[in-house]
């Protein structure tokens, strides 16, 4: 079974600055498609950005951009100029290419800094 | 343009008894999948529907059943609850297109607190 690990389980950033958030995954498919959401305290679950596995180029969303690394099974998610906003739970998944189940790792909370 | 919306947003119950939480899909999806999310953790996959069927299940048993409607709402039907069923519940749809379902939209969640 495919599964996700976020080893971070809480970071912290200045407001204006930049943070990196880990995540790796382990599968045997060639073909998938990368996620992350992020889930507020409103508990939301709201989609963040989406990679697809073959696709070399980085998915970038605004503010938002993955460093997407298909050999290392390694896919971070960077976000810049971090805004109050951003503070969340943010949960890396990961979907076979028949997109029947997501598998999410166990998050990272994200606490912002005036 | 609605999105995925769910009903109620809090429950409580009693050991032993049965639960049926609503899910709405967001327009123009056709596909409905549950998780179940404990504090402090990620979603877990219970089992996806697609043309009123039951796509694909994860570990879970046969307690959780589920049901989709021609209107591609859904309903999750959870038995003889336990406490360890107290968790957050999503629902989450998106669109099959040539067999693959594509990215999941996440509604608000139902809270199931087990007494």
């Amino acid at each position: 079974a495919q599964t996700v690990t976020q080893s971070q389980p809480e970071m912290s950033v200045q407001e204006a600055e930049t943070v990196t958030l880990s995540c790796t995954y382990d599968t045997s498919e060639s073909d998938y498609y990368l996620f992350w959401y992020k889930q507020p305290p409103s508990r939301q679950m709201i989609l963040v950005i989406r990679q697809e596995a073959y696709k070399q180029q980085n998915a970038t969303e605004n503010r938002f951009s993955v460093n997407f690394q298909k050999a290392a099974k390694s896919f971070s998610l960077k976000i810049s100029d971090s805004q109050l906003g951003d503070a969340a739970m943010y949960f890396c998944a990961y979907s076979s290419n028949t997109g029947n189940q997501f598998y999410f790792g166990t998050g990272t909370s994200l606490t912002v800094i005036p | 343009d609605a999105g995925v919306t769910q009903s109620p947003t809090h429950l409580i119950k009693t050991r032993g008894q049965q639960v049926t939480l609503r899910c709405s899909p967001k327009s123009g999806h056709d596909t409905v999948s549950w998780y179940q999310q404990a504090l402090g953790q990620g979603p877990q996959f219970i089992f996806q529907y697609y043309e009123e069927e039951e796509r694909q299940r994860g570990n879970f048993p046969d307690r959780f059943s589920g049901h989709q409607f021609p209107n591609y709402s859904s309903e999750l039907n959870v038995n003889a609850l336990l406490l360890g069923d107290s968790a957050l519940y999503l629902c989450a749809s998106s669109f099959i297109t040539s067999g693959f379902t594509d990215t999941q939209y996440f509604g608000p969640g139902t809270r199931l607190t087990v007494l």
